[in-house]
């Protein structure tokens, strides 16, 4: 079955950059049209998607914070990384990877979350 | 951009109750809406796919409905578990999800 756990830090200070990574099982990011994105959620406020990365290691960004943004994947490892440069606090968040195919344009399959505090 | 736009923003409702939630894009978005479950503390659970195809395994109490910019997801006959926020979210130009909508107990 399809499964993604998120890692990576629980604080970073305003202005550090912010590396996470999506490990997953149960599919290839091989198979044509399947993506990996990443969505987040500040606590008690809705979902924002981020950034997305397909098989063909095309590239899709948040307009509104692509400048910020870098995602990339490491196939052998099963592995997705977002990083996200010029932290602040508003920046804090439960962050989620998700797992999109062909079929069906849209996340079926969510990580657990891994909530990120932006603070000195 | 696209942005969209759910209504309301909250709703109270009693179980049994027929509930319905607006979703509105600020451009057509075609059939390529999706709508989200949420409860607290919860990941999200993907109810409802272009527009409305009901995702495997989710209750037929639920349905969707709608094309170009104006979407509705409805829920039949309200059951505790479905006391939650629902989220829409348009797939047609990158992915845009919406505010929420919080459904609770009357």
């Amino acid at each position: 079955q399809i499964t993604l756990k998120e890692s990576g830090p629980t604080l970073v200070k305003p202005t550090q950059t912010l590396t996470l990574t999506c490990t997953f099982s149960g599919f290839s990011l091989n198979t044509r049209g399947v993506g990996v994105g990443w969505i987040r959620q500040p606590p008690g406020k809705a979902l924002e998607w981020l950034a997305l990365i397909y098989w063909d290691d095309d590239k899709r960004y948040s307009p509104s914070l692509k400048s910020r943004l870098t995602i990339s994947k490491d196939t052998s490892k099963n592995q997705v990384v977002l990083t996200m440069t010029n932290m602040d606090p508003v920046d804090t968040a439960t962050y989620y990877c998700a797992h999109r195919s062909l079929e069906v344009d849209a996340f079926h399959y969510w990580g657990q979350g891994t909530l990120v505090t932006v603070a000195s | 951009d696209i942005q969209m736009t759910q209504s309301p923003s909250s709703l109270s409702a009693s179980v049994g109750d027929g509930v319905t939630i607006t979703c509105r894009a600020s451009q057509n978005v075609a059939i390529y809406l999706n709508w989200y479950q949420q409860k607290p503390g919860k990941v999200p659970r993907l109810l409802i796919y272009d527009a409305s195809r009901l995702q495997s395994g989710v209750p037929s109490r639920f349905s969707g409905s709608g094309s170009g910019t104006d979407f509705t997801l409805t829920i039949s006959s309200l059951q505790p578990e479905d006391f939650a926020t629902y989220y829409c979210q348009q797939s047609y130009s990158l992915w845009t999800f919406g505010q929420g909508t919080k459904v609770e107990v009357k």
